[in-house]
């Protein structure tokens, strides 16, 4: 059972455009939501996260928008590159040192 | 990649044979974690650990052990390697006791083949 569902499966945007990917989560026990970017070949990288007590948090050109009474979360990303063509996962923090992760979104920023 | 090593990168192996996968830090995190990607799948915890010889069960831990006999090192074995265990295994650590201790870091993974 998936706990965090992630959406869309893949993405394709101009450069300069918005791209947003969504998850919704079940469990309210969930503390902590962060998003982590994948490269071809790498490892996932912690890109940002947001905890539950603040609804926007915002570094550089990325956006995570937090609604908790929808129970979902989002990831913006503004001004897109094609340098941001990768791999997203959003995840959730449980039961401690846990995280559930979404099926990810395949981001394709077109020049 | 944070100071995480896994090993090998790329195996190729043959249903029914055992194969152990290594996962190496020098951040003396506490936290130690070994997660399978497979696509639409995102990641899928396998096991994980909390300290040395302190280890359970994750969301698909079926026909995997692990072990964890020092702080910097911790082992996934598959005991009798099935082509459904084919995938990217992906090692990651955290710590504990930080306004930071939720965070994970990931290593560059190990892709496994079984024939």
């Amino acid at each position: 059972q998936q706990q965090v569902k992630q959406s869309p499966q893949s993405l394709i945007v101009q450069k300069g455009g918005i791209s947003i990917i969504n998850c919704a989560y079940e469990n309210t026990a969930f503390d902590y939501f962060p998003w982590y970017q994948q490269f071809p070949g790498k490892g996932p990288a912690l890109l940002i996260a947001i905890r539950p007590d603040v609804s926007e948090k915002k570094e550089g050109r990325f956006t995570i928008s937090f609604n908790k009474s929808a129970k979902q979360f989002s990831l913006h990303i503004m001004d897109s590159q094609p340098g941001d063509s990768a791999t997203y996962f959003c995840a959730a923090n449980n039961a401690g040192n846990m995280l559930t992760f979404g099926g990810g979104t395949r981001l394709m920023v077109k020049p | 990649d944070a100071g995480i090593t896994q090993s090998p990168r790329h195996k190729v192996t043959e249903t029914g044979t055992p194969v152990t996968l290594r996962c190496h830090q020098t951040e003396n995190h506490r936290y130690m974690y070994w997660y399978r990607q497979d696509p639409g799948h995102g990641l899928r915890l396998i096991h994980y650990s909390y300290g040395v010889k302190d280890t359970d069960k994750g969301e698909v831990s079926d026909g995997y052990s692990v072990s964890r006999s020092k702080t910097e090192d911790f082992l996934l074995t598959l005991e009798s390697a099935t082509s459904s265990q084919t995938s990217v295994y992906f090692c990651a650590i955290s710590s504990a006791g930080t306004l930071s201790s939720y965070e994970q870091y990931f290593g560059p993974g190990t892709r496994l083949t079984v024939t």
